[in-house]
């Protein structure tokens, strides 16, 4: 069965600054899909950058990018220039490759403060 | 603003009531997606619905008891429940189906904030 490990359960940057989140997760598979969701307190859950295993280039999406290392199973995210808004629940999420968004593994989140 | 709008925000009950829970799409989405999370934790599925039929119950108790009306709408029966049922109860859609839709991603509302007493 498959694992998502958020190993930081709160961390906390300083706006304008650079933080990033780690995530490793367990899986057999070699095809799948790695996700981080963003739960800020409107309670929404948003995604906020997507992965695929067999593309060897990071996902980035404006201020936020990952580190994936498939070898040694790790999906971190990197948040630039970090911004009030930002403040939130990140949770890194897993799903088997053709397997439904339902199916979606989660880890158990970290939450982010951002001070001014 | 959302595209997934869920009705009530929050919501009361005691054990012997009755009450719904409400998910509404307008984005074509073809499936449709019951969760619940509790405080400090990631979500957890409860159904998924496919082109409006039952595709998952992960083993949900019968006190919750999902509808699909039509494919823009999602529904979610309450009766009997237990305090520890307190929850975040989120809905989701995605397009195109449960099988390989990765390529769309889950579109979630802002919840019901859920209290049994």
């Amino acid at each position: 069965a498959q694992t998502v490990t958020q190993s930081q359960p709160e961390m906390s940057v300083q706006e304008a600054e650079t933080v990033t989140l780690s995530c490793t997760y367990d899986t057999s598979e070699s095809d799948y899909y790695l996700f981080w969701y963003k739960q800020p307190p409107s309670r929404q859950m948003i995604l906020v950058i997507r992965q695929e295993a067999y593309k060897q280039q990071n996902a980035t999406e404006n201020r936020f990018s990952v580190n994936f290392q498939k070898a040694a199973k790790s999906f971190s995210l990197k948040i630039s220039d970090s911004q009030l808004g930002d403040a939130a629940m990140y949770f890194c999420a897993y799903l088997n490759y053709g397997g439904s968004q339902g199916n979606l593994i989660f880890g158990k989140g970290t939450k982010l403060s951002v001070k001014p | 603003d959302t595209e997934v709008t869920q009705t009530p925000k929050h919501l009361v009950m005691g054990m012997t009531n009755k009450k719904s829970l409400k998910c509404e799409q307008h984005m074509g989405h073809r499936a449709m997606y019951w969760y619940k999370q509790k405080a400090k934790k990631p979500p957890e599925l409860m159904f998924v619905y496919s082109y409006e039929k039952l595709s998952i119950n992960e083993s949900v108790p019968s006190r919750f008891s999902p509808e699909c009306p039509n494919s823009s709408l999602l529904n979610l029966h309450l009766h009997a429940l237990q305090p520890e049922d307190s929850a975040l109860y989120l809905c989701a859609s995605s397009q195109g189906g449960q099988k390989n839709s990765y390529n769309s991603p889950l579109h979630f509302g802002n919840g019901t904030r859920l209290t049994v007493t």
